[in-house]
C-alpha cells in the first residue's frame, strides 16, 4: 500500500524555467510534509518542509503548495538550474498522537533533468 | 561538525553471510532511524531507536534483521544469513528530538549492500 505517490518517474526542464514536482498522499493522519533532494550515491538532504496547518511554505527558489482537501502537494523551484538535477522525494509524518515517533514516509521519487 | 557517518560505504556478501552496518549520529542528536531503498523505490522505514531502546521496529523483517544503538558508540544494523534480496541501499538519519522538525532529519550517504 503506497500512501505516498509520486506518479512522475521523471521531469526534464529548462534552465530558467520553473520545475513543478507533485505528490499525492492517502493517509490523512499525515500532518507534515518534506522534500527531499537526493544525488546519486549520497544520502537525501533535506530541502523544505510544510505543516498540515498551512498551505505554502517558501524558501528562496522553492515554495511547497498544499492542498489538504486533495490530498496533494507540490514542489515550486524557480528558477530551475542545472544544478537542480537529482532525484527528489516527498516524504510524510503522521507526528500528532505521538504514535509514529516522526519515522517518515517517502514516495517513489521524480528525476528532475534540467538542461542549461 | 561531522555529519551522521555510515560505514561501510559499499559492502558485499557472499548468500549467507552476516552484514553489519554502522551509523554513528550527529553530534548531539541522540534518536536514529534506519531506512532502506531497494532498487528503483523511495526508501522505506525500517527501525527507530534511542539510546539503548528500540523504539519502533515496525518495519524490520521478522527474521534475520535486528539492530541496536548502545549507550556508547554507533548504531549498528546487523543482517544474518543474507540474500540476494537484501541488496539495496541503507540509510541512517538522525535527529536531535523525536520527530522531523522544519529542518528535517539528517541522513547519512547511505551502505549499499550486494550480495552475490
Amino acid at each position: 500500500d503506497q500512501q505516498v505517490k509520486q506518479n512522475s518517474p521523471s521531469l526534464s526542464v529548462q534552465e530558467g524555467r520553473i520545475s513543478i514536482l507533485n505528490c499525492d498522499y492517502t493517509n490523512s493522519m499525515f500532518d507534515y510534509f518534506l522534500w527531499y533532494k537526493k544525488y546519486p550515491a549520497e544520502g537525501p538532504t533535506f530541502l523544505i518542509s510544510i505543516s498540515s496547518i498551512k498551505d505554502k511554505n517558501e524558501d528562496g527558489r522553492f515554495t511547497v503548495f498544499l492542498n489538504k482537501s486533495a490530498k496533494h502537494l507540490s514542489l515550486h523551484i524557480v528558477p530551475s538550474q542545472p544544478g537542480d538535477s537529482a532525484v527528489y522525494f516527498c516524504a510524510a509524518s503522521a507526528n500528532a498522537g505521538g504514535t509514529s515517533y516522526g519515522k517518515l514516509t517517502f514516495g517513489q521519487g521524480t528525476i528532475l533533468t534540467v538542461h542549461p | 561538525n561531522a555529519g551522521v557517518m555510515q560505514n561501510p560505504r559499499h559492502l558485499v556478501r557472499r548468500r549467507g553471510q552476516e552484514a553489519r552496518l554502522r551509523c554513528s549520529p550527529m553530534k548531539g542528536h541522540s534518536h536514529v532511524y534506519w531506512y532502506r531503498q531497494l532498487p528503483e523505490e523511495g526508501l522505506k522505514f525500517m527501525v527507530y531507536l534511542q539510546k539503548e531502546n528500540i523504539i519502533d521496529e515496525s518495519g524490520m523483517p521478522k527474521e534475520r534483521f535486528s539492530a541496536e544503538f548502545p549507550k556508547e558508540g554507533p548504531s549498528i544494523l546487523r543482517i544474518q544469513q543474507v540474500v540476494r534480496g537484501d541488496s539495496a541501499a541503507y540509510f541512517c538519519a538522525s535527529s536531535p528530538r523525536q520527530g522531523s522538525t522544519v529542518y528535517g532529519d539528517t541522513f547519512g550517504s547511505g551502505t549499499r549492500l550486494t550480495v552475490v
